[in-house]
């Protein structure tokens, strides 16, 4: 069975500061990695994933991640936040076996606030 | 390009009364279909998913019910409302069986009274 943990439900960084949102993960075969982005009162924004190519995936809005097998992590981050970062954020597994649907297992997320 | 919609954005009902929420998608065909709740303070539960028409896989046990009449059309129902069925309810739709959902609606959030 796969899971994922995110460390700190609320994280707040000043503006231009570094983001750093932490995610382990469980799982029993190489995984595929993702972060969403959910703003209030809408759905989620696919920010970056990791499907077993290069360890270091980019995203939209400056986010970046890096796959770390022997520390079974997938943390995100941004060199400089920006007021518009303040959002929730998601990191979520998969069994990259096909045949099926993918399905996802979701960290129970993590709140980010950013400061003036 | 890819769009999906949800509706309604927001629905208040009583207790036993039955459910209806529709989400779409245009500009591509056949895609994987996903119903995701989020209660407060936790992360997203799959519900169910559909890699096809009529074909609707369940993951947990519930006072719920999908279905999808058309390849781009996915339906969540119940007959009986539960307060328990509070939540925010998300479609979301993937292109392959491999990348996970890539494209969320904007929510449904639902109010049992």
């Amino acid at each position: 069975a796969q899971s994922v943990t995110q460390l700190g439900s609320h994280v707040s960084v000043s503006e231009g500061a570094l983001v750093l949102l932490r995610c382990n993960y469980s799982s029993s075969v190489p995984p595929y990695l993702f972060w969403y982005v959910q703003y209030p009162n809408q759905g989620l924004q696919l920010l970056l994933k990791y499907t077993s190519a290069a360890t270091l995936v980019k995203g939209i809005n400056g986010f970046e991640a890096e796959f770390k097998k022997s520390e079974t992590s997938f943390h995100l981050t941004k060199p400089s936040a920006h007021m518009s970062d303040a959002a929730e954020y998601f990191c979520a597994v998969s069994d990259p076996g096909g045949g099926t649907a993918s399905k996802l297992t979701f960290g129970t997320g993590t709140r980010l606030q950013v400061t003036l | 390009s890819q769009t999906i919609h949800q509706w309604p954005a927001t629905l208040v009902q009583p207790v036993g009364s039955p459910l209806s929420l529709e989400c779409t998608v245009e500009g591509t065909s056949n895609p994987n279909l996903y119903w995701y709740r989020q209660a407060a303070g936790r992360g997203l539960q799959l519900l169910f998913y559909s890699v096809g028409i009529g074909q609707i896989s369940s993951e947990v046990p519930q006072n719920l019910s999908a279905s999808r009449p058309q390849d781009r059309q996915f339906i969540l129902s119940s007959k009986k409302l539960l307060l328990s069925d509070s939540g925010f309810y998300l479609c979301a739709w993937s292109a392959d069986s491999y990348s996970g959902p890539q494209h969320f609606g904007d929510g449904t959030r639902l109010s049992i009274l």
